[in-house]
């Protein structure tokens, strides 16, 4: 049980593009997604916290308006990088909470961003 | 302010045992989470605890200590597949994850 999907794994793109990355909880309501992202041998990085039907809360330093998070059920998420540059490539990853409190998260796979 | 605090990296034998720490001083407590993270790949979940004491799971254990803001992974038997990171994760008063820097582990043949 407790299955996250990610869509795309891999997305290789030209600077400027904007590439939308989708979360998908198989086998349970998410009412809480996470967006992390992840550069080589760093570890995870909180960006944002998306819930079912509101606004996403931002972590500092995250750009509400470049990172794009939208939640319209209780099982999907998404991630829209609008007009990705070089500094935005790095290893996306969603994860979903079956419950609000002291529950373990499942994450996706991943998606790794290559933007030329 | 807030922060865990675990080894950069560790090195053990195929079949040896070996033990992985992690210090936290969070705002609140609300479990400690340990995941695995192979290269290249998201982490999975290894193991919750919130209570003081050992969890077992197979040739898994994690242990807590609240008092002394304190917790151990502890791996047995390893395989080389267990070569991975390893990341410390407390959930807060706020249940925010606060997220380690992970410890790359190596195991030598």
């Amino acid at each position: 049980g407790a299955v996250v999907s990610q869509h795309p794994s891999w997305v290789i793109c030209k600077s400027g593009t904007s590439v939308k990355i989708e979360c998908r909880s198989l086998d349970f309501q998410a009412t809480t997604m996470f967006w992390y992202r992840q550069f080589p041998k760093q570890s995870l990085m909180l960006m944002a916290t998306s819930n079912e039907g509101s606004k996403a809360t931002y972590e500092q330093g995250v750009e509400k308006d470049k990172f794009l998070i939208n939640h319209a059920s209780l099982t999907l998420s998404t991630l829209t990088v609008t007009s990705a540059h070089p500094e935005d490539s790095s290893f996306y990853i969603c994860s979903a909470s079956e419950g609000p409190e002291s529950q373990p998260q499942h994450f996706g796979d991943g998606t790794r961003l290559s933007i030329l | 302010g807030q922060n865990i605090d675990q080894p950069t990296e560790m090195t053990a034998t195929e079949g040896a045992i070996v033990q992985i720490n992690c210090t936290y001083q969070t705002s609140g407590f609300n479990g400690l989470f340990w995941y695995q993270q192979h290269a290249g790949e998201a982490p999975t979940f290894l193991s919750y605890n919130v209570l003081d004491g050992l969890e077992e799971k197979g040739r898994f254990s994690s242990f807590l200590s609240r008092s002394k803001g304190y917790s151990y992974l502890l791996l047995k038997e390893l395989q080389m597949k267990d070569s991975a990171s390893y990341l410390c994760a407390v959930m807060d008063s706020n249940y925010q994850l606060i997220w380690g820097a992970g410890t790359k582990l190596i195991i030598k043949p």
